[in-house]
């Protein structure tokens, strides 16, 4: 298994453009997750899902949005980017229900100038 | 929203202590907690958890303790080697929140040979 995959590891974005992170899991997991992760801090939820054409918004959320067609993938899209959307982005998935542990990807280290 | 927080930013350790790493979370209603390691420039990695109905739990080399009086969580590694070497956190689950965690914001642990 491959496990939690990420793309692309690295994205230089100039502010207002729009671009879209891509997550695919091959466990057949329920739930999937967005978090990002500012320097020297904990992750933030920005959203997530708990199958297949459900998502919800997590703590901070404003400025992204995600879509689930597929137990597979679960895509997160930034919309007219701005420098406080520098960070790098994780995505995580898991079972739920009782199984709580998360499985991560590798990350992608979006930078907006 | 949930806090979760760590009393130290940063631990130094000889090769062969133990580590004690130490987290602070305010919400008496989180009923599970999970240890994650995150290695640089990589995703975090589950490593330990524990639920609200439990005092202490080990691992393999790790054990971790729940002080529910004082909200309080503690990961202790034995033997620490160097390959324990990384920023850990711990992540709380508020029970009325679902699959929602909040993490904190990390501890850099370095072992000096």
């Amino acid at each position: 298994n491959a496990g939690v995959t990420q793309t692309p590891k690295f994205r230089i974005l100039k502010i207002g453009q729009s671009m879209t992170l891509q997550c695919a899991q091959d466990m057949n997991h329920n739930y999937m997750y967005w978090y990002r992760q500012d320097p020297g801090m904990g992750l933030k939820l920005i959203y997530y899902s708990v199958g297949a054409g459900i998502t919800d918004k997590g703590e901070v959320p404003n400025g992204y949005n995600v879509s689930r067609s597929t137990t597979e993938d679960f895509p997160l899209r930034l919309e007219l980017a701005a420098p406080s959307q520098t960070s790098v982005y994780f995505c995580a998935s898991n079972w739920g229900q009782g199984s709580y542990e998360q499985y991560f990807g590798p990350g992608t280290r979006l930078t907006v100038t | 929203g949930e806090s979760v927080g760590l009393h130290l930013p940063t631990l130094s350790v000889q090769e062969g202590d133990n580590s004690i790493i130490n987290c602070a979370y305010s919400n008496s209603a989180s009923d599970y907690f999970i240890w994650y390691k995150q290695e640089s420039g990589k995703g975090p990695q589950f490593i330990i958890d524990i639920r609200s109905n439990m005092d202490k739990r080990q691992g393999q080399r790790v054990t971790v303790l729940l002080n529910k009086t004082v909200k309080h969580l503690s990961l202790q590694i034995a033997a620490t080697q160097p390959g324990d070497s990384a920023v850990y956190f711990c992540a709380e689950r508020g029970s009325n929140t679902g699959n929602q965690f909040y993490f904190g914001t990390g501890t850099s642990l370095t072992v000096i040979p």
